[in-house]
């Protein structure tokens, strides 16, 4: 099945610009989502279709998807945005969702 | 407002079966494909399956394939999760969410607080 590559952590300073990359074969052909989960709480979408942020989702959200690596940005980072980021395309071949390995985000 | 609430969790021996329930409320319930994704203790997300609107189309994760069905009754506003043949790599918070829409594919934007399963003798 359709596999999806993503860096176990990522730290960077606060204010700074956090990108967190998912890499998969030809991926810029699929719609990538991304979700967001705090410790102890729920995933949360942050991104779908590639670009677009759900009702609620703050501007300094975006996304990115060509190639062979989609890419979640987040500028200006918080200390509340500290937390695990998972990626997630639609398996042609197996007919089904199936999601990155998560990126633990750190906020210095 | 969305709603989602998971119930059945519990611990149950190696070789043992559960039902896992999900109450949907907030939305038109048999408008949207609905999914059950996992989450193994201090790791990622595992998607397991998904039912389509009218129930007519299910998937499973290869993991699962044999042992897990999935059903829905939308006279209810309910999903269902029947676990057979239960090992301990099953053991996981199980999550049940609300797809963007009718199409089994696209986003999953709306996830219950998941109910616990734990495989153990």
């Amino acid at each position: 099945s359709y596999v999806l590559t993503q860096p176990p952590s990522v730290s960077v300073a606060p204010g700074t610009t956090a990108r967190i990359t998912c890499g998969g074969d030809n991926i810029g052909s699929k719609s990538v989502q991304w979700y967001q989960q705090r410790p102890g709480q729920a995933p949360v979408l942050v991104i779908r279709d590639d670009v677009d942020r759900p009702s609620g989702i703050p501007e300094r959200v975006s996304g990115s998807n060509s190639g062979n690596t989609a890419t979640l940005s987040i500028s200006g980072v918080e200390p509340g945005d500290e937390a695990d980021y998972y990626c997630q395309v639609w398996d042609s071949s197996s007919d089904h969702p199936v999601f990155g390995g998560g990126t633990k985000l750190t906020v210095l | 407002e969305v709603q989602i609430v998971e119930s059945g969790g519990a611990v149950v021996k190696p070789g043992g079966s559960l039902r896992l329930s999900c109450a949907a409320s907030g939305f038109i319930f048999d408008d949207y494909t609905m999914h059950w994704v996992r989450q193994f203790p201090g790791k990622g997300l595992e998607w397991v399956s998904l039912i389509s609107w009218n129930g007519d189309g299910t998937r499973y994760a290869d993991s699962v394939k044999g042992r897990f069905t999935i059903s829905r009754d939308n006279g209810k506003n309910f999903v269902y999760l029947q676990m057979t043949g239960l090992n301990t790599e099953d053991t996981a918070l199980y999550y049940c969410a609300k797809g963007f829409s009718s199409s089994i594919r696209g986003s999953i934007p709306h996830w219950g607080q998941g109910t616990l399963v734990t495989v153990s003798s």
